[in-house]
């Protein structure tokens, strides 16, 4: 198996535009994660779905995120618009019932 | 709040040196705790997982143990090499999916 596959891996936008990130869970996973990574905060859980359903997204930050998962293969993360402060690194990981969630390589996001 | 806090927050050892790092938590209920490496540029991967009724785990040359009482665990490095340079991130499951992280400790290790 691949992995987790995030794309694009790196993103350099300007500030008001709108940025998705896009996330390959592991084939059979039925739970997928968004983090967000910064060097002030570590790793933070946006939201998670289990079964392509959002369970949980109190740590989305503001209405300019948002999540969806269309499919049990196909997940997106939205920021629109961007601001510099969204200026990190995104992890989608994914797991399967009670098991390790495996992490993708991330994408780096740079708001100008 | 559940907390989890790493120390030190970096150390530098020299290769073929020894190393321990210490991780605190306040999760509860608790479910797992997990020791995590992260590469530079790379999303974290699991070294050793522990539940409640572990007190030691060991990958190679990564050697976990956990004091479910004190709610302390640490992670110990034998022999390192300069491959074991990255962070290293304490994590703590509740009942749910939604893990607690530690900072991180970055190590360097030097030739």
């Amino acid at each position: 198996d691949a992995g987790v596959i995030q794309s694009p891996r790196h993103e350099v936008t300007e500030m008001g535009q709108e940025v998705t990130l896009r996330c390959k869970p592991i084939s059979g996973h039925d739970y997928l994660f968004w983090y967000r990574q910064t060097m002030m905060r570590g790793l933070e859980l946006l939201i998670y779905f289990n079964n392509n359903v959002p369970i949980d997204d109190s740590g989305m930050p503001e209405d300019r995120f948002s999540a969806k998962m269309p499919n049990a293969s196909f997940s997106t993360l939205k920021i629109q618009p961007s601001e510099p402060r969204d200026s990190a690194v995104y992890f989608c990981a994914s797991l399967q019932g009670n098991n390790e969630q495996f992490f993708g390589p991330g994408t780096r996001l740079t708001v100008l | 709040k559940n907390q989890v806090e790493q120390s030190p927050q970096s150390l530098i050892i020299l290769e073929g040196k020894n190393c321990t790092l210490q991780c605190n938590y306040t999760v509860s209920p608790f479910s797992n705790l997990r020791w995590y490496k992260q590469d530079t540029g790379r999303g974290p991967v699991s070294l050793t997982i522990m539940t409640f009724s572990e007190n030691t785990k060991s990958n190679g040359r990564y050697t976990a143990t956990l004091d479910a009482d004190t709610k302390q665990s640490s992670l110990h490095i034998t022999a390192s090499q300069l491959s074991d340079s990255a962070s290293y991130i304490c994590v703590v499951r509740p009942n749910d999916y939604k893990l607690s992280f530690g900072a991180g400790t970055t190590v360097t290790v030097r030739a």
